[in-house]
């Protein structure tokens, strides 16, 4: 079964830099486009980036262009999220997802992100 | 504020019907792209409810449908059981921002 796990979330300092990875199993990863999305807690949904199936092509939601880098590795069947300038605004829970055209088939379960002092 | 508007919170007895409706405009569902619906339990990761503006993923009662006019949708929730508590948060793709847009989410109750 798809199985998606986010792992490097934590407490880290405003201005320093975080790495999120996202282990996937269960398909061909090689094979989908792959999104990263957060929900600050007790709020809503927020679309950050996608990377195509082959790594050829990243978006970028406008508020974090510069700051996050979305990548994956294909040979390791993982995702990645370097989120560099943290600021408090990128509180969140951050969650890796499936890309299925325009929408996301399959969750992980999330990786909280704290960026405090 | 988020791009799609639903209301943040609709309630509902057991057993009865429930929707909840998601207003966007032309540069997303009015310029055709489908509506997809999330349903985020407590304290877990939102799975996908309805794709496609109104097809079921494999798993999903029939209890949920949900349909796409203009420049918005709906989800339908019918026999509502105390279990289907939770955040349903509607999504499409918005061709000005470029971005993959949600709803700011309803907490459905279950009175």
């Amino acid at each position: 079964q798809v199985q998606l796990v986010e792992s490097g979330g934590g407490v880290v300092q405003p201005g320093r830099s975080l790495r999120l990875s996202c282990a996937a199993s269960g398909f061909t990863f090689s094979r989908y486009g792959m999104h990263w999305v957060r929900q600050v807690p007790g709020k809503g949904l927020e679309w950050v980036a996608l990377i195509w199936d082959d790594g050829s092509n990243k978006y970028y939601a406008d508020s974090l262009k510069g700051r996050f880098t979305i990548s994956r590795d294909n040979s390791k069947n993982t995702l990645y999220l370097q989120m560099n300038s943290l600021r408090g605004e990128d509180t969140a829970v951050y969650y890796c997802a499936r890309r299925i055209g325009y929408y996301f088939d399959f969750w992980g379960q999330g990786t909280l992100v704290t960026v405090s002092s | 504020q988020s791009v799609l508007t639903q209301p943040p919170s609709v309630s509902g007895a057991p057993g009865q019907r429930v929707t909840i409706s998601c207003t966007g405009s032309s540069s997303n569902i009015g310029a055709g792209y489908d509506v997809h619906w999330y349903q985020q339990l407590p304290g877990t990761a939102p799975k996908l409810l309805i794709y496609g503006n109104n097809n079921r993923p494999s798993g999903v009662p029939d209890r949920f449908s949900a349909s796409k006019s203009g420049t918005s949708a709906s989800l339908a929730i019918t026999g509502l059981p105390a279990e289907d508590e939770a955040d349903y948060y509607c999504q499409s793709y918005d061709s000005s921002l470029s971005d993959w847009v949600f709803g700011g989410g309803t907490k459905l109750t279950v009175l």
